[in-house]
């Protein structure tokens, strides 16, 4: 079974300040895609990244970036100079991509809350 | 493009009366659908697989009887909770997945049950 721990349950900094959320992940097999996701207020889901346990390249999407370990089982999330607008719940999720035929679900760690102070 | 839909956004029902959720994809024909519930301040956590004109696979602990999956075309999926209590109070939220490392969320619908 495939297990995705965020310790970090709430985090607060003051606006502009660079901030990172830690993911680890367990999984047995070889093949697996990590992701993360944003959850404003309004419930809504919005994908930000996914990645392959092929690819361990670091991703940079303007202020947000993405480190991926394999060696430490990690897919950490650094924001750098954070906005008021960033403030929500983060999610990191873990799929095996396929699995008995169809497409397999996400397993999601139990999120981050993010509170940037104005 | 791949725009997931769910109907309703929110609704509330009597204890006892069982509730209807549509989740559709709009722009794309999705082989996969997923169904995943969401407590107050929890994570998500996965309740049911589904692939059109199959049975729904259900994950440990969630019961098949109540929680009733229609995976009827490739573009449409409904989620219906029977007799329906305040536990079952949550945010439902659909996806579907066109292509097996991809799934797209609809935007969720909030049950409450008075």
């Amino acid at each position: 079974a495939q297990k995705v721990t965020q310790a970090q349950t709430e985090i607060s900094v003051v606006e502009k300040e660079d901030v990172t959320l830690d993911c680890v992940y367990e999984t047995r097999d070889t093949t697996y895609y990590l992701f993360w996701y944003k959850q404003p207020p309004s419930g809504e889901l919005v994908f930000l990244i996914r990645r392959n346990s092929f690819d361990e390249q670091n991703e940079i999407s303007g202020r947000y970036s993405w480190n991926f370990q394999k060696s430490t089982s990690s897919f950490n999330f650094t924001i750098t100079a954070s906005q008021v607008v960033d403030s929500a719940v983060y999610f990191c999720a873990l799929s095996l991509g396929y699995s008995g035929g169809g497409a397999d679900g996400l397993t999601f760690g139990k999120g981050t809350h993010l509170i940037i102070q104005p | 493009g791949a725009v997931v839909s769910q109907h309703p956004s929110w609704v509330i029902c009597k204890s006892g009366t069982s509730v209807k959720i549509e989740c559709r994809s709009l722009d794309f024909q999705a082989t996969t659908m997923f169904w995943y519930r969401q407590f107050p301040k929890q994570s998500l956590m996965l309740m049911a697989t589904s692939n059109e004109g199959s049975k729904a696979t259900y994950e440990q602990g969630v019961e098949k009887d109540k929680f009733l999956i229609n995976h009827a075309s490739l573009t449409l999926s409904t989620l219906t909770v029977t007799s329906a209590h305040p536990e079952d109070s949550s945010f439902y939220i659909c996806s579907a997945s066109r292509i097996f490392y991809e799934q797209y969320f609809g935007p969720g619908t909030r049950l409450t049950v008075t």
